[in-house]
């Protein structure tokens, strides 16, 4: 069993819906990441979470402790937003991470 | 302000040669850390290092692979013997301190042949 779930696996949406992506993990966490992969490989870190909520441009996280999961929400959906997005949370020295969400928007 | 650099980003080694994989955090950060991803699987962290010390290689395989930072000069994963098994693209990540916000370099994409 992996410490942490993503869902949808796969994900493809029109440009402009709202999508969410869901990410619930089984260990105690210190903070939870989302992490954005782009076609091209490269990583950037998006959010880091220990409670509540954050927002960023068109993108909001939300983190749910005491039900060990959080959320991460894409307002107005852009072509440019496709890419896999990543679940991680830390716990001690390690991060686990999720298997991703691949995500395309259609123009 | 540069960001996390990796250096190569694409290496080749044949079965039994050695890989270096080199780190550069950002500026200011002293606490680095490596994952790989094996093609279609997801991200699994390796090994935590700050300056000159190795604080988690739990996720280290016991053999072959080693990792230092050392007080100067970037962080390496070396790799010895490597086999086709290790293919896989070596992501390093720095940041400024314990459990904060990690920043990703490009990454390392190593085929063994």
């Amino acid at each position: 069993k992996n410490e942490v779930e993503q869902s949808p696996q796969n994900l493809t949406a029109q440009e402009g819906e709202f999508i969410t992506i869901n990410c619930s993990y089984s260990v105690g966490i210190s903070a939870l990441h989302w992490l954005q992969q782009h076609p091209g490989g490269g990583i950037v870190s998006l959010f880091m979470l220990s409670s509540g909520k954050k927002k960023h441009g068109r993108l909001i996280a939300t983190i749910n402790i005491q039900e060990k999961h959080s959320s991460l929400h894409i307002t107005a959906s852009h072509p440019r937003d496709s890419a896999v997005y990543i679940c991680a949370v830390g716990t001690g020295n390690q991060f686990y991470f999720g298997t991703g969400t691949s995500l395309t928007v259609i123009p | 302000n540069a960001g996390v650099m990796q250096n190569p980003r694409h290496l080749v080694r044949r079965r039994g040669q050695e890989a270096r994989l080199r780190c550069s955090p950002m500026k200011g950060h002293s606490h680095v850390y490596w994952y790989r991803q094996l093609p279609e699987e997801g991200l699994k962290f390796m090994v935590y290092l700050q300056k000159e010390n190795i604080i988690d290689e739990s996720g280290m395989p016991k053999e072959r692979f080693s990792a230092e930072f050392p007080k100067e000069g970037p962080s390496i994963l070396r790799i010895q013997q490597v086999v086709r098994g290790d293919s896989a693209a070596y992501f390093c990540a720095s940041s400024r301190g314990e459990q904060e916000t990690q920043y990703f370099g490009p990454g390392t994409r190593l085929l063994v042949l």
